[in-house]
This record gives structure tokens, C-alpha cells and sequence, in this order.
């Protein structure tokens, strides 16, 4: 599976977009993008994926390079409960066993 | 939405006894479901991969033994802990695949074995 890398942390005021970034140059052609998140204490929760097109959703909105070399993940108006580490998992679709990397630690501040 | 449920939340035990962990998918059927394991401060670790009905998979450096596996039903799994020492003491997650969506996780089962 194509490896990602992410920033391991980040920090986003309260009511403004934010933005994470994921790079995944190595990706092939039949795997999709995955991001999750994880509160803490608790399991991870499906946030967005794609392969090729942006995608939007009620969570967020996820932005493919068209060499699909890299994403971002945008939250558009960052919460304090948005607060967690952001994963970015590359996979071909029917491969349903997620790998977790190191993930992005996001704080949302007031 | 579908639903991945786990229990207990959150147990404490002696060393040396053993500690069954249920993952249930409370609304659709699930052939396999996956056992993740994730120490403090660090990211989700595959343990093994659950199948109805046959053996389950493990990840390499995961002792069958140790961590018992039993998918005998298409809505529960179970990990048993055998013989939990301190070290065993983490956080383990269970997911489940819903038909045409993404992979769905529980909320996780805290153990502490003192």
C-alpha cells in the first residue's frame, strides 16, 4: 500500500477552515484516499474518501492533486469538538484492513 | 448510520486472568471484522482480522494464543485476552465492514490489568 505522510500536528483558531494536508506520492491507480478521525477515548470515525474527484460531504470536504500525489482534508469552520488526530489512510477500496499511520494532531483554539 | 458496537468499555483485572472483549455490528451483517490494538500517545495497530465462521488472520509478531478470536455469528465477534499481564494493558478497537461503506469502528475497550 502507498504510504502517506502528514504533519504530526497542527493548530486551527475556532471558526476558521483547516486545512491537512496528506501526501501519498507512491499511490496507484485503484487506491482511494481515506481520511478518519479519533477524539480521544474513542474509536476512529469516518470523516470523507475519494480517488480522484474532490468530494464534499456535511463533514468536510476532501481535495485531490490531479496527479493525486497529495489531498487536503479541509474543515470549514473548525470547532472545538474538531479537536483529534487526523488519519490519512490510502487504500484500494476492497481492502477493507485500515493501516493506520501517525496521523495529524489538530487543536482547535478559542 | 451503521453501528459498531463494543463491550466492556472499560475493564479492570487481576494478572493472570483472561478477558473477553465483544464487538457486535448492531445493524447489518459482517463476514469479517478487525481487532486493532493502540498503546498511549501512539496509532491504531491491526491485531488480526475475524472471519464468520473459520480462523482468523494474524498480523505478524500477534500471538494466536494470547489473543483468542471467535466470529460465530455474522453480528458478533469476540477477543478473549488469555492469561493479561500488565503489559497487555492498552486500548483495543474492533471495525466491521457495512455492505457499499466505508469500514465503521467501536468505541473501544480500555484495559488495565494490574
Amino acid at each position: 500500500d502507498a504510504k502517506t505522510t502528514q504533519p504530526p500536528s497542527m493548530d486551527c483558531a475556532e471558526g476558521r477552515a483547516a486545512n491537512l494536508p496528506c501526501n501519498h506520492s507512491t499511490i496507484s491507480g485503484n487506491e482511494y484516499v481515506y481520511w478518519y478521525r479519533q477524539i480521544h477515548s474513542q474509536g476512529p470515525q469516518y470523516i470523507i474518501h475519494g480517488l480522484k474527484n474532490n468530494e464534499t460531504n456535511e463533514m468536510a470536504s476532501l481535495i485531490i492533486t490531479e496527479d493525486r500525489k497529495s489531498s487536503t482534508l479541509i474543515l470549514p469552520h473548525a470547532t472545538l469538538r474538531d479537536t483529534a488526530v487526523y488519519y490519512c489512510i490510502v487504500r484500494v477500496i476492497n481492502n477493507n484492513d485500515m493501516r493506520f499511520g501517525a496521523g495529524t494532531r489538530l487543536t482547535v483554539k478559542p | 448510520g451503521a453501528v459498531v458496537s463494543q463491550h466492556p468499555s472499560w475493564v479492570i483485572c487481576k494478572s493472570g486472568t483472561s478477558v473477553k472483549i465483544e464487538c457486535r455490528s448492531l445493524d447489518f451483517q459482517a463476514t469479517t471484522m478487525f481487532w486493532y490494538r493502540q498503546f498511549p500517545k501512539q496509532s491504531l495497530m491491526l491485531m488480526a482480522t475475524s472471519n464468520e465462521g473459520s480462523k482468523a488472520t494474524y498480523e505478524q509478531g500477534v500471538e494466536k494464543d494470547k489473543f483468542l478470536i471467535n466470529h460465530a455469528s455474522l453480528t458478533l465477534s469476540t477477543l478473549t485476552v488469555t492469561s493479561a499481564h500488565p503489559e497487555d494493558s492498552s486500548f483495543y478497537i474492533c471495525s466491521a465492514v457495512p455492505d457499499n461503506q466505508p469500514q465503521h469502528f467501536g468505541d473501544g475497550t480500555r484495559l488495565s490489568i494490574l
